[in-house]
């Protein structure tokens, strides 16, 4: 396991279709994060789970994006009904960490799927 | 939440020279302070970070410094290299124990070139 592996790279979807972002974290690590980058812009926090559980979600994250990381393993981004505005890169990272310790450590980036919707 | 701002947006240097990118940041309880490198096309990378209990940080050609007090951070790059050409981003946390669980909010980066 080399790293945070993302599926698909790139994306091209129709307006009003679904999709969905696949991620598989350092095995390792239990927190995996969401973020959303457009051009010319740092990531921007979309979700984030402990485990398999959803800590903390965006006010970005409108109710037409959804994310679930069964088993805490892999995590799955979808969103629904996709508009022109969810072109975007999506990333995702892991860590290690725990709720109670109080150290942070370092992401880990995947290589992220880029998303456009034509 | 957290708002960090960082400057300049852009930074040009000839080979040699030293570079140094400014970040700001708004919630005092923010201590773990990660800086990332990201080429083009490919994803971002964990360069240096530093933690609020430590004022500054090297490693080889990077270092950074850190005011709690002023609620900024910097890095620096000495003796910059053609490759070290790419974006920076800054990035701000708290530890676990708040709401935050180490969500890191990032700066909107700066675009670094370096001329040979």
């Amino acid at each position: 396991d080399t790293g945070v592996s993302q599926d698909p790279r790139h994306k091209i979807t129709k307006r009003g279709q679904n999709v969905t972002f696949r991620c598989d974290p350092i095995s390792e690590h239990n927190r995996l994060y969401w973020y959303r980058q457009t051009l010319g812009q740092g990531p921007e926090f979309l979700t984030y789970f402990q485990n398999e559980a959803q800590l903390e979600k965006s006010r970005l994250l409108s109710d037409r994006f959804s994310a679930e990381r069964p088993k805490g393993s892999f995590s799955t981004l979808e969103i629904q009904r996709t508009e022109q505005g969810d072109s975007a890169m999506y990333l995702c990272a892991s860590s290690l960490g725990s709720v109670i310790a109080s150290a942070n450590y370092g992401y880990t980036f995947g290589s992220g799927t880029r998303l456009t919707v034509v | 939440g957290e708002n960090v701002e960082q400057h300049p947006s852009t930074l040009s240097v000839q080979e040699g020279d030293s570079a140094v990118i400014k970040c700001t940041y708004s919630d005092s309880a923010s201590n773990y302070f990660p800086w990332y490198k990201q080429e083009l096309g490919k994803r971002p990378q964990l360069i240096i970070d530093i933690r609020s209990n430590v004022g500054e940080k090297k490693d080889q050609r990077i270092a950074v410094t850190l005011n709690k007090t002023a609620k900024h951070f910097s890095l620096h790059i000495t003796e910059t290299q053609p490759e070290d050409s790419a974006v920076y981003f800054c990035a701000a946390s708290r530890d676990a124990g708040g709401t935050s669980y180490g969500k890191l909010t990032f700066g909107q980066g700066t675009i670094l070139t370096v001329h040979p």
